[in-house]
């Protein structure tokens, strides 16, 4: 079954790094996702993303988030400066233009000391 | 705009009993409602999703859920709980019309008692 796979599953990283979070979505899939779980909050959106441009953003993703697709298979979350509080664990999700189920990569752990 | 109200944050039961795992939604528009399940250390994985269609949703595992618009719920039910069912559940609501986030709800810890 087709699923969407994401790299590294874990990073630590130091306060003020620069820090890209690697997904490669379903291969027909054309919408999609950041979410991120902070530990023990819920699950919240962060960005989603069509037709090479960003549709919708939260509150959260600020100037110091950004995504990309630099090719036909990679999407990627970069975080120009790491705070503390970007510790979390970021799930990377994608859906095609027919259905509305998203699915989730198995999450990328980020901690930042 | 959208939110979902999980009443329970921790359900614990014996293996072989049924589980009930509550969820009420609130949506502007007509929602779609879907349960994720995440096991330690795992990614969130579908249980079953509710587009309109039928009322009674199946999953997989043997979950199913069933959608109430007058009590705006989405409860999920299982007959008979396994220990491979530990795990937290997210209820899930997005709406339909012109808007592909998904709101999550803030979990149910399931934990299966031997």
């Amino acid at each position: 079954e087709p699923e969407v796979t994401q790299t590294p599953s874990h990073q630590v990283t130091q306060m003020g790094q620069e820090v890209i979070l690697r997904c490669v979505p379903i291969s027909n899939h054309l919408y999609f996702y950041w979410y991120r779980q902070i530990l023990g909050q819920k699950v919240e959106f962060l960005v989603s993303f069509y037709n090479n441009e960003i549709s919708e953003k939260s509150e959260i993703f600020d100037d110091q988030f950004s995504v990309e697709r630099p090719d036909g298979s990679n999407f990627t979350l970069k975080i120009r400066s790491t705070k503390l509080e970007d510790s979390a664990m970021y799930f990377c999700a994608s859906r095609d233009n027919r259905g509305n189920t998203i699915y989730f990569g198995e999450g990328s752990w980020l901690t930042v000391v | 705009a959208q939110s979902v109200t999980q009443l329970d944050s921790h359900v614990s039961v014996s293996e072989g009993t049924p589980v009930l795992l509550r969820c009420n939604y609130s949506s502007s528009y007509s929602p779609s409602l879907f349960w994720y399940v995440q096991h330690p250390n795992k990614g969130l994985q579908l249980l079953l999703k509710y587009t309109s269609a039928a009322t009674l949703v199946k999953g997989i595992n043997g979950f199913e859920a069933e959608f109430k618009k007058s009590e705006t719920s989405f409860h999920l039910t299982k007959p008979s709980a396994h220990m491979s069912d530990a795990a937290e559940y997210f209820c899930v609501v997005s709406a339909q019309i012109g808007n592909e986030k998904l709101t999550f709800g803030t979990g149910t810890r399931l934990t299966i008692i031997p």
